[in-house]
């Protein structure tokens, strides 16, 4: 059964402390590993798309990576406003849905 | 450009009516699913919508069933509400036929079952 997992569930930094969270998925025949941000109360924001191991993808303090297990988010010197909800999803075989993990919840202090 | 949008915001229901969600999709975009997110969990897919047919349903009851209309955009209905429908119902659009095409979200519609 396809399933992703993310960890840390919840991660708290100083401004500028560099990080890194984990999604880490099984999946029959990935066709794209995609990362999210949801602020409280609003829809998902998308943020990548990563199609193949090795591929790696950059937005901003953000950068994304992927290999045959698990995909990471790289903030570097995050900012407060970068305070959310991260997603990772996976969708698989010849399906459209996606799966989601749980995801992290980063607050960033100043 | 005018993203995902969805109505209405917000929603208090009692056990037992029945609610109809709708949702419009990003200009361009053909294609419509539908999500729940409970407090605290990632999104669960419920259903999609592609020419007007259900192509594809997650694990979820008959008491969920859509709808998608000639100008792409879709309506969620839900019969028999359960306070375990209490969730935010999210709205995603795509392009049908790019493969690994990426999902917008709406903003989401917040459902409250008392």
């Amino acid at each position: 059964e396809d399933q992703v997992t993310q960890s840390p569930e919840a991660l708290r930094l100083q401004e500028g402390e560099s990080s890194s969270l984990n999604c880490s998925y099984t999946v029959s025949g990935l066709r794209g590993l995609f990362w999210y941000r949801q602020d409280p109360g609003k829809g998902p924001e998308f943020l990548f798309t990563l199609y193949s191991a090795g591929e790696e993808k950059e937005k901003e303090r953000l950068k994304a990576t992927l290999t045959k297990k698990e995909s990471f988010l790289h903030i570097t010197a995050p900012k407060p406003e970068d305070s959310a909800t991260y997603l990772c999803a996976v969708r698989s075989g010849n399906t459209d849905k996606l799966i989601f993990g749980t995801g992290t919840r980063l607050q960033v202090f100043p | 450009d005018a993203g995902v949008t969805q109505s209405p915001t917000h929603l208090i229901k009692t056990r037992g009516q029945q609610v109809t969600l709708r949702c419009s999709p990003k200009s361009g975009h053909d294609t419509v699913s539908w999500y729940q997110q409970a407090l605290g969990q990632g999104p669960q897919f419920i259903f999609q919508y592609y020419e007007e047919e259900e192509r594809q349903r997650g694990n979820f009851p008959d008491r969920f069933s859509g709808h998608q209309f000639p100008n792409y955009s879709s309506e969620l209905n839900v019969n028999a509400l359960l306070l375990g429908d209490s969730a935010l119902y999210l709205c995603a659009s795509s392009l049908a036929g790019q493969g690994y095409n990426e999902q917008f979200f709406g903003p989401g519609t917040r459902l409250t079952v008392l």
